[in-house]
């Protein structure tokens, strides 16, 4: 079956650095991924939509230049976190489509990112 | 209100029971929908899918979906302490326009007491 590998899988970064998360479709190729955001006993929130070789769509009041996305190849977006402060202390959770099927959406096994 | 209405409990039953998890929608607009697991720290995992009204059974799950009452259910039969886990209902339009977003419910919280 179709299989999404992101990493980290937990990280801890100091206030005001950035992180880099990546999301990989490893068997299949996906034209677009998703990414988002997940608070504690909280369902997913949509961040974006990740298209190959375009810009990603942002979902309305997410910081386009604080999270950074970049779908270069049909197999890999990436997601930076730029200037990370304490309240972006959340889980992160990317998705893809398989573009043969665009049936089943696959996800990731999440980022716990913790801000200090 | 919400596109996707889904009870987030806690639901808690004992071993063997038969769970019903449920989600109601207001987009007519929705073909497509899904019951995703997600354990703690972990990624959802995908259940089951359908596009059409009706049952489809797979083991101990089986997902329903009446369109005309914009209603979809997930029934677990004899229910096992591993499927303690949230379950989020999620649905999209026509999947034959592209990949489209997810529109998540809530998700339910379930526990399964030995």
């Amino acid at each position: 079956g179709a299989v999404v590998s992101q990493h980290p899988s937990w990280v801890i970064c100091k206030s005001g650095t950035s992180v880099k998360i990546e999301c990989r479709s490893l068997d299949f190729q996906a034209t677009t991924m998703f990414w988002y955001r997940q608070f504690p006993k909280q369902s997913l929130m949509l961040m974006a939509t990740s298209n190959e070789g375009s810009k990603a769509t942002y979902e309305q009041g997410v910081e386009k230049d604080k999270f950074l996305i970049n779908h270069a190849s049909l197999t890999l977006s990436t997601l930076t976190v730029t200037s990370a402060h304490p309240e972006d202390s959340s889980f992160y959770i990317c998705s893809a489509s398989d573009s043969a099927t665009n049936y089943g959406y696959t996800f990731g096994s999440g980022t716990r990112l913790t801000v200090v | 209100q919400k596109e996707v209405e889904q009870d987030p409990g806690p639901l808690s039953v004992p071993e063997g029971a038969i769970v019903s998890l449920n989600c109601t929608y207001s987009n007519s607009a929705f073909q497509y929908f899904m019951w995703y697991r997600q354990y703690s720290r972990k990624g959802p995992e995908l259940l089951m899918y359908t596009y059409s009204s009706g049952n489809k059974e797979d083991g101990r799950f089986t997902a329903q979906v009446d369109k005309s009452s914009k209603y979809i259910s997930l029934f677990i039969r004899d229910s096992q302490p591993s499927d303690s886990a949230t379950y989020l209902c999620a649905m999209r339009r026509s999947p034959f326009q592209g990949a489209q977003k997810l529109v998540f419910g809530q998700g339910t919280r379930l526990t399964i007491n030995p």
